[in-house]
């Protein structure tokens, strides 16, 4: 089992839809969870953190479950602007180590 | 904002040759990180280090690939000889703490022919 598994889509939706990634994990010691946004042919981009009793940021709502192990994204009212592939991201559980990315999710907004 | 610092955006070179990136992290930042991410696939790990130390290089092919952060600040990645298998974006990324997240530079894509 990969450690961090997305569903690589892609997600075809239209402007101002409801859209949700999910991501699972595979150490239960996991502690910290990112989503990261990336545009074509750029870097990654820290989209925001999940913490465990979840948070909003503007459209963008993030959840952990612990006990299932997925984290989730909801994108509320998309934007053409949001057609990016997102990487769900988790620590492992040693402290100091680097952050293990999942293969990414494609979003694609049309109008 | 601080950002990383990351050169060459683009690179060519024919296999076999030797190649070398070159990273200055966020000032103040310990933590610095080479990442390679093959195209469609999310970035993985090839070194970190702490300071002027590595901390991991367990996914380093270290045959051909070498990386250094002389004084703990900027470093440089090397590969000798390149093989056509190396194309792919080399990411450069560094960190106050892995609980705050990373911040990337822009990348380096690299071309082999």
């Amino acid at each position: 089992r990969k450690e961090v598994e997305q569903d690589p889509g892609p997600f075809n939706v239209p402007e101002g839809a409801t859209v949700a990634f999910n991501c699972t994990y595979s150490n239960s010691a996991s502690q910290s969870f990112f989503w990261y946004r990336q545009d074509c042919r750029k870097e990654p981009k820290l989209l925001m953190s999940v913490y465990s009793s979840g948070n909003e940021d503007g459209r963008f709502t993030a959840q952990l479950n612990r006990a299932s192990q997925y984290i989730s994204l909801l994108i509320r009212d998309s934007k053409l602007s949001d057609s990016a592939t997102y990487l769900c991201v988790v620590t492992p559980n040693q402290a100091g180590t680097a952050l293990i990315f999942g293969k990414g999710t494609t979003l694609s907004v049309s109008s | 904002e601080a950002e990383v610092a990351q050169s060459p955006r683009y690179k060519i070179t024919e296999k076999s040759q030797a190649v070398a990136f070159w990273c200055d992290p966020i000032s103040g930042h310990a933590t610095l990180y080479w990442y390679r991410q093959i195209l469609g696939q999310g970035p993985e790990l090839l070194v970190q280090f702490q300071d002027e130390s590595v901390v991991d290089d367990s996914q380093l092919p270290k045959d051909r690939f070498s990386a250094e952060r002389l004084k703990g600040v900027d470093s440089t990645l090397k590969i000798q000889p390149a093989e056509l298998g190396d194309s792919a974006m080399y990411l450069c990324a560094s960190s106050a703490g892995a609980e705050f997240g990373y911040t990337f530079g822009s990348g380096t894509r690299l071309t082999v022919v």
